[in-house]
């Protein structure tokens, strides 16, 4: 079946520096693929998205780019802020599949 | 706030008993889903709706559990003889279709503690 997998937690940064959290996934299809975050007592907001193969999502100062011949999804950014500190979870979502499924989630926190 | 709206945010129960969980989608939104989240993990799915249909019900517990959409209302998550593994935060996520590549909105979420 379907799967997302993201890099282990937690991770924790210095404001201003660069950020990687990893995703790969597995689909027996050609996913949507889709990064979330959460804030402390919120729901998921969506971050950014893309829909096929090299399409890159942006948003905030976040990327991530399609990367189909590596089933990746890696979200970076360059220069990240104590606001960002929060829960990231990639997610995808299979052709003809509502569900979205996710990955395990990244804790980030960002120190001043 | 045309958001989605999910009540209540906090629910304490004890074993045994029932929760209901509400949730309205976003104005617009037919489509509803329901995920759980255990601590420290990421969401799974479990259930899909559309108005007063169930779509897709394969992430759902084969019993005690149960969710409806109404013509009228809100949808509602049932826990029925609750016990505490069901402690959890129960999201709802709306969408206006059924496209896959339209992202999902999501509720703040109901915190489900069962003592």
């Amino acid at each position: 079946g379907d799967s997302v997998t993201q890099m282990e937690g937690p991770v924790t940064l210095s404001e201003e520096a660069f950020l990687t959290i990893n995703c790969t996934y597995t689909a027996t299809g050609y996913p949507s693929l889709f990064w979330y975050v959460q804030y402390p007592g919120e729901g998921l907001q969506l971050l950014l998205k893309a829909t096929k193969a090299d399409d890159k999502g942006s948003n905030k100062g976040f990327e991530a780019t399609y990367r189909k011949e590596t089933t990746s999804f890696h979200l970076e950014k360059g220069s990240v802020q104590v606001s960002d500190s929060a829960v990231y979870f990639c997610a995808l979502s299979d052709q003809g599949a509502q569900k979205l499924v996710f990955g395990q989630g990244t804790r980030l926190t960002i120190n001043p | 706030n045309a958001g989605v709206m999910q009540n209540p945010r906090h629910l304490v129960r004890r074993r045994g008993q029932e929760a209901r969980l509400r949730c309205s989608p976003m104005k617009g939104h037919s489509h509803v889903y329901w995920y759980r989240q255990l601590p420290e993990e990421g969401l799974k799915f479990m259930v899909y709706l559309q108005k007063e249909n169930i779509i897709d019900e394969s992430g759902m517990p084969k019993e005690r559990f149960s969710a409806e959409f109404p013509k009228e209302g809100p949808s509602i998550l049932r826990i029925q003889q609750v016990v505490r593994g069901d402690s959890a935060a129960y999201f709802c996520a709306s969408s206006p279709t059924w496209d896959s590549n339209q992202p999902q909105h999501f509720g703040d979420g109901t915190r489900l503690s069962i003592l």
